[in-house]
């Protein structure tokens, strides 16, 4: 079993439509977790990050972190074409990130 | 301000040569991490820098496989008698401390 799992998708959704992506992790060791976006050809780009349970905001993303289900999510409100992409959770303990295997997202016009 | 830079941005060779891949990091970054994205692996990690204290090579795939750091700013990843598993992108990202990671735009690697 994988320390992070992640819906490889594809997800497909009309444009204005609310996104979920979800990871589940199973080492309590995580304590910092991320979302990063990765379009076709290009480095992946830090999307949020965050380090307690709890929501963040910024904009139309939210992060949500639940340590006590070992579960995290990435929700995007009033979604665009713009965010079609790969998108990825990572976690550490401190130091290096595990990834999981990224949803590919399309919303269409 | 300037991002994490990567060269060369692809790199043909043939199996059995050697390949020398570069990373510019932020500058003031202190940590300086290596990965390898492919399509049956996702994204793993290989080696990671912080600061004067001996790397995390715990990454990497094989003895072919080293880095070094010098002057705490830019890397280097060698890869040695390349194997067409070794095809990927390979990514590096920088960090101010030991949890947000900042990546450049990959080397895609391509071994014949």
């Amino acid at each position: 079993q994988k320390e992070v799992e992640q819906d490889p998708g594809p997800l497909s959704v009309p444009e204005g439509a609310i996104v979920s992506l979800n990871c589940t992790y199973s080492n309590s060791a995580f304590q910092y977790f991320m979302w990063y976006r990765q379009y076709s050809r290009k480095g992946p780009e830090l999307l949020m990050y965050t380090y307690s349970s709890g929501n963040k905001e910024d904009g139309r993303f939210t992060a949500q972190v639940d340590k006590s289900s070992k579960y995290i999510s990435l929700f995007i409100r009033d979604s665009q074409p713009s965010d079609s992409a790969t998108y990825l959770c990572a976690m550490s303990p401190g130091g290096k990130l595990i990834f999981g295997q990224g949803t590919e997202l399309s919303v269409k016009p | 301000g300037a991002g994490v830079s990567q060269s060369p941005s692809n790199k043909v060779t043939e199996k059995g040569k050697d390949v020398e891949l570069r990373c510019d990091p932020i500058s003031g970054h202190t940590a300086l991490y290596w990965y390898r994205q492919s399509l049956g692996q996702g994204l793993e990690f290989l080696i990671y820098f912080q600061g004067n204290s001996a790397p995390d090579k715990s990454g990497l795939p094989s003895d072919r496989f080293s880095a070094e750091r010098t002057g705490g700013s830019v890397s280097t990843l060698t890869i040695q008698r390349t194997q067409q598993e070794d095809s990927a992108v390979y990514l590096c990202a920088s960090s101010p401390g030991s949890d947000t990671q900042y990546f450049g735009p990959g080397t895609r690697l391509t071994v014949l």
